[in-house]
């Protein structure tokens, strides 16, 4: 399973770290994403990490600000997040990357978090 | 980035109806289609990936087809915990990217 924390309230232009605690499987495998659900709004991909850690993509409104990257001895995903805007106000989810075509690109999220919390807001 | 359009945006319907969602995207994306139903304050769950393949554990009662740019997830008999919201995903090209969201309410 996967679980978030870290989530909270912070002022417009501040920095927040999210983590991701997995368990259940060998996380050091597994490419992992970040996803957000703004308020009213459709699932959103933030980020995503290699199961190594070599290799790190953004979405175009974090890029820049966000940083993801993980700890495979502690099975932990993090999301390191700065100059945070109102916009920025989201339910984050990590979530697992499952392949089911390693000759091409095939792949969808198959576990996620419950999410974590963040409000951007003075 | 490639669009995902999901219609309708939202869907009354009662228990024991057949429903069908329609995805479409901005270019072709052969098969690389999933599908997903999120209810507020759980995790998302994955349905259906690569257009028509039901995840291990999704009740057969889930159908996915198409290819190209046209998809569509069907429920077959509509029970009272399939009222959620449902996103299509294309895992083609680029950023994974989400259609808007479907919620099927009861009616």
């Amino acid at each position: 399973q996967l679980v978030e924390s870290g989530g909270g309230l912070v002022q417009p232009g501040g920095s927040l770290r999210l983590s991701c605690a997995a368990s259940g499987f060998t996380f050091s495998k597994y490419n992992m994403f970040w996803v957000r659900q703004a308020p009213g709004k459709a699932l959103q991909y933030v980020s995503e990490i290699s199961y190594n850690g070599g290799g790190t993509y953004y979405g175009n409104s974090v890029k820049g600000r966000f940083t993801i990257f993980r700890d495979n001895s502690k099975n932990m995903l993090y999301l390191r997040m700065g100059s945070l805007r109102p916009e920025d106000t989201a339910v984050y989810h990590c979530a697992r990357r499952a392949e089911y075509d390693i000759w091409s690109d095939g792949h969808y999220m198959d576990i996620w978090g419950h999410g974590t919390t963040v409000t951007v807001s003075s | 980035d490639i669009q995902m359009t999901q219609s309708p945006s939202s869907l009354s319907a009662s228990v024991g109806d057949r429903v069908t969602i329609t995805c479409r995207a901005s270019q072709k994306i052969s098969t690389y289609l999933n599908w997903y139903q999120h209810k507020p304050g759980e995790a998302p769950k994955v349905l259906i990936f690569a257009a028509s393949n039901v995840q291990s554990g999704v009740p057969s009662r889930f159908s996915g087809s198409g290819s190209g740019t046209h998809f569509t997830l069907t429920i077959s008999t509509l029970k009272p915990e399939d009222f959620a919201t449902y996103y299509c995903q294309q895992s083609y090209s680029g950023p994974p990217t989400f259609g808007q969201g479907t919620r099927l309410e009861i009616k």
